[in-house]
C-alpha cells in the first residue's frame, strides 16, 4: 500500500463547476500537507499546504485536511478550462527526511 | 527571480548507455532533490543533496547517483541504462529547511 493514494481519474467537468479531488495517507505522523498542479510538458508547481488539520482558501482554492481520517481534500470553484491538469497531493514530515511523498495524481479536465 | 534549470530538456539512449543530467537550483537554496515520474508509479523520490552532501535516499538502485557541487547545482547519472528508466526526472530546490519546494520542468529520458 502506497502512503498517499489517490484517485488518477480522469475527472471531466464542465466549465463553472465545483471540483473536489481527494487523497488519503496512511503515517498519521505527517505534518505538512501540500497541492501541486503539473501542467503537460512543465514540472509540478505548489498550489497551496496545509498544516495539521483544518482549511486554508485562496482565491478559487481550498485545501482541508482532516487528519482524525487521514484525508486530504481540494476544492476548485468556478473550474476554468485553464485549470485543467494534473493535481498531486504530496505530504511532508520533518521525520522523513527533507522529501516530498506523492499522492499518484488526478488527471482533471474542465471542458468549455 | 530565476527559477529551476534543468539540462537537457530531451534525451534518447540505448539501452546500457550511461546518461547524466543536470540541474541548477534557485539562487540561494542549498538543497537539490531528484524525483523520478513514470506514469506508472507516479513521482517517487531518488536522493537529496545539501551542501555538497547527500542527506536522503529513496529506495533506487546503485545505478542511479549524484552529486551536489559547491555552488549547489546538482547533477543526477544513471549508469547502464534499462528500458524502465525511461521517465521524466525532476529536480526541486529548496532551503533545506522546509517543505517550500521549486521544481524544474524536468529532462524526458527515452531509453531504447
Amino acid at each position: 500500500q502506497k502512503e498517499v493514494e489517490q484517485d488518477p481519474g480522469p475527472l471531466s467537468v464542465p466549465e463553472g463547476a465545483i471540483v473536489s479531488l481527494n487523497c488519503t495517507y496512511s503515517n498519521s505522523a505527517f505534518q505538512y500537507f501540500m497541492w501541486y498542479r503539473q501542467y503537460s510538458r512543465k514540472g509540478p508547481e505548489l498550489l497551496m499546504y496545509t498544516y495539521s488539520s483544518g482549511n486554508k482558501e485562496d482565491g478559487r482554492f481550498t485545501a482541508q485536511v482532516d487528519k482524525s481520517s487521514k484525508y486530504i481534500s481540494l476544492f476548485i470553484r468556478d473550474s476554468q478550462p485553464s485549470d485543467s491538469a494534473t493535481y498531486l497531493c504530496a505530504t511532508w514530515a520533518d521525520f522523513a527526511g527533507n522529501m516530498l511523498t506523492f499522492g499518484g495524481g488526478t488527471r482533471l479536465m474542465v471542458k468549455p | 527571480k530565476a527559477g529551476v534549470t534543468q539540462t537537457p530538456r530531451y534525451l534518447i539512449k540505448t539501452r546500457g548507455q550511461q546518461v547524466t543530467l543536470s540541474c541548477s537550483p534557485i539562487s540561494g537554496h542549498r538543497s537539490v532533490s531528484w524525483y523520478q515520474q513514470t506514469p506508472g508509479q507516479g513521482l517517487q523520490f531518488l536522493f537529496e543533496y545539501f551542501s555538497e552532501t547527500q542527506r536522503n535516499k529513496g529506495n533506487f538502485p546503485g545505478r542511479f547517483s549524484g552529486r551536489q557541487f559547491s555552488n549547489s547545482r546538482s547533477e543526477m547519472n544513471v549508469s547502464t541504462l534499462e528500458l524502465g528508466d525511461s521517465a521524466l526526472y525532476l529536480c526541486a530546490s529548496s532551503s533545506g529547511h522546509d517543505y517550500g519546494y521549486t521544481f524544474g520542468s524536468g529532462t524526458r529520458l527515452t531509453v531504447v
